[in-house]
């Protein structure tokens, strides 16, 4: 049969305004999160990341928000540019315990459109 | 350019047919992580690699294998390919912690005819 494609959220802005992306994560056991930026063509870019022992931290022109109790990050993007166009996935692992984080679990994605 | 390298960069085979994708990580990262991102799964882990040895599985067909050598890099190979199988395929590096982000290639598009 015919295969349908994974149909991922939108969000459509323009220049300028500010933009927030939305992730929910599944496993109450991750502690570490990232965000990753998609350009069509290419691998996932490191926009920014979070650790579970923090609520918020900030970079240039973006924000992260964790909000553990429901399972929730927030990517905020200030003054979204054109440029900013791309997939936007969240990304979940864990230490288990141990030293170092293992294999990340990425959502599905969020396909942002900046208009000029 | 991020550090890692994939080659190549687009593949075409027939089905039946098996491809090796190669990988190497940025410089002091001892960890290699295989993705698959197709148009209808998003991207899917496959295998993990730390220093020469197998530290995960995902949900990593049979017919698919990876193994790093003692230089680090790591290769994917993909045999008895199906239509199914054509996707893009990623590898990632980290340095031993993890924190600060996994590197990732640029990928390399698999289309199976």
């Amino acid at each position: 049969g015919e295969s349908v494609g994974l149909h991922l959220p939108t969000l459509s802005v323009q220049e300028g305004d500010n933009s927030i992306i939305n992730c929910a994560y599944s496993n109450s056991a991750s502690d570490y999160f990232i965000w990753y930026k998609q350009e069509s063509g290419k691998g996932p870019q490191f926009i920014i990341d979070i650790r579970s022992n923090m609520d918020k931290r900030q970079g240039q022109r973006v924000t992260v928000l964790l909000n553990k109790t429901v399972k929730h990050l927030s990517l905020q993007i200030a003054a979204t540019q054109p440029g900013d166009s791309a997939v936007y996935f969240c990304a979940e692992t864990s230490n288990a315990g141990g030293t170092s984080y293992g294999k990340l679990t990425f959502g599905q994605g969020t396909i942002l459109t900046v208009h000029p | 350019d991020s550090g890692v390298t994939q080659t190549p960069k687009h593949l075409i085979t027939a089905t039946g047919q098996r491809v090796t994708l190669r990988c190497s990580p940025r410089s002091g990262d001892l960890s290699v992580y295989w993705y698959q991102q197709s148009l209808d799964q998003g991207l899917q882990f496959l295998i993990q690699y730390y220093n020469g040895e197998e530290r995960a599985k995902g949900n990593i067909l049979e017919r698919f294998s990876a193994q790093q050598f003692p230089d680090l890099h790591s290769e994917l190979n993909l045999s008895s390919l199906e239509l199914g199988d054509s996707a893009l395929y990623f590898c990632a590096s980290s340095e031993v912690s993890g924190i600060g982000g996994y590197t990732f290639g640029s990928g390399t598009r698999l289309t199976v005819v």
